[in-house]
């Protein structure tokens, strides 16, 4: 079964520096999301992309965070200047169709934590 | 405001028996649910979902009700396994949006 691949699985960086988060989300799914779970609670949404541009994002996806697909496999997460309560796991996943009527799919995560 | 919640944080089952899992939902507007299961280490895994025209989905030994009355949805698992010890989220989308609305999970302890 197709899935839904990230990297690195840990993460581990000081307060102030630069991270991203890499994805390669299933090969004919149009639709790309990053959420986060902050240990023991429960997973928050980010960011959604669509054709190449942010289609919905949350406040917690402020001007640290940014999203990219740089080319046709890959999406990025990125978060500029890392704070200590960005310390989460990050989840990347995918869907065909948006999401309004289609389950996601999600990768395994990217445990970061932020030192 | 509007929020999609659990009742319980943890819930445990003899093995063989069936479990029942609940949530709440505020916002009306949702007409999309969805249940994932995630064990631990990895990320959420669909199970089951609904659609607001639909009050009740069946799979395989799993079971979705939504009562949108009292804005309501229960997943049931019949002759629970230890294999489904996970944490259960309850999900919704609301028509218009993109983003996948979690509730704060329940933690289901099989025990054998």
């Amino acid at each position: 079964e197709p899935e839904v691949t990230q990297t690195p699985s840990h993460q581990v960086t000081q307060m102030g520096q630069e991270v991203i988060l890499r994805c390669v989300p299933i090969s004919n799914h149009l639709y790309f999301y990053w959420y986060r779970q902050i240990l023991g609670q429960k997973v928050e949404f980010l960011v959604s992309f669509y054709n190449n541009e942010i289609s919905e994002k949350s406040e917690i996806f402020d001007d640290q965070f940014s999203v990219e697909r740089p080319d046709g496999s890959n999406f990025t997460l990125k978060i500029r200047s890392t704070k200590l309560e960005d310390s989460a796991m990050y989840f990347c996943a995918s869907s065909f169709t948006g999401g309004r009527n289609e389950k996601l799919f999600f990768g395994s995560g990217t445990q970061l934590s932020v030192l | 405001g509007e929020s999609v919640g659990l009742h319980l944080p943890t819930l445990s089952v003899q093995e063989g028996d069936n479990s029942i899992i609940n949530c709440a939902y505020s916002n009306s507007a949702s007409d999309y649910f969805i249940w994932y299961k995630q064990e631990s280490g990895k990320g959420p895994q669909f199970i089951i979902d609904i659609r607001s025209n639909m009050d009740k989905r069946q799979g395989q030994r799993v079971t979705v009700l939504l009562n949108k009355t009292v804005k309501h949805l229960s997943l049931q698992i019949a002759a629970t396994q230890p294999g489904d010890s996970a944490v259960y989220f309850c999900a919704e989308n609301r028509g218009g949006g993109f983003k996948t609305i979690f509730g704060a999970g329940t933690r289901l302890f099989v025990k054998a």
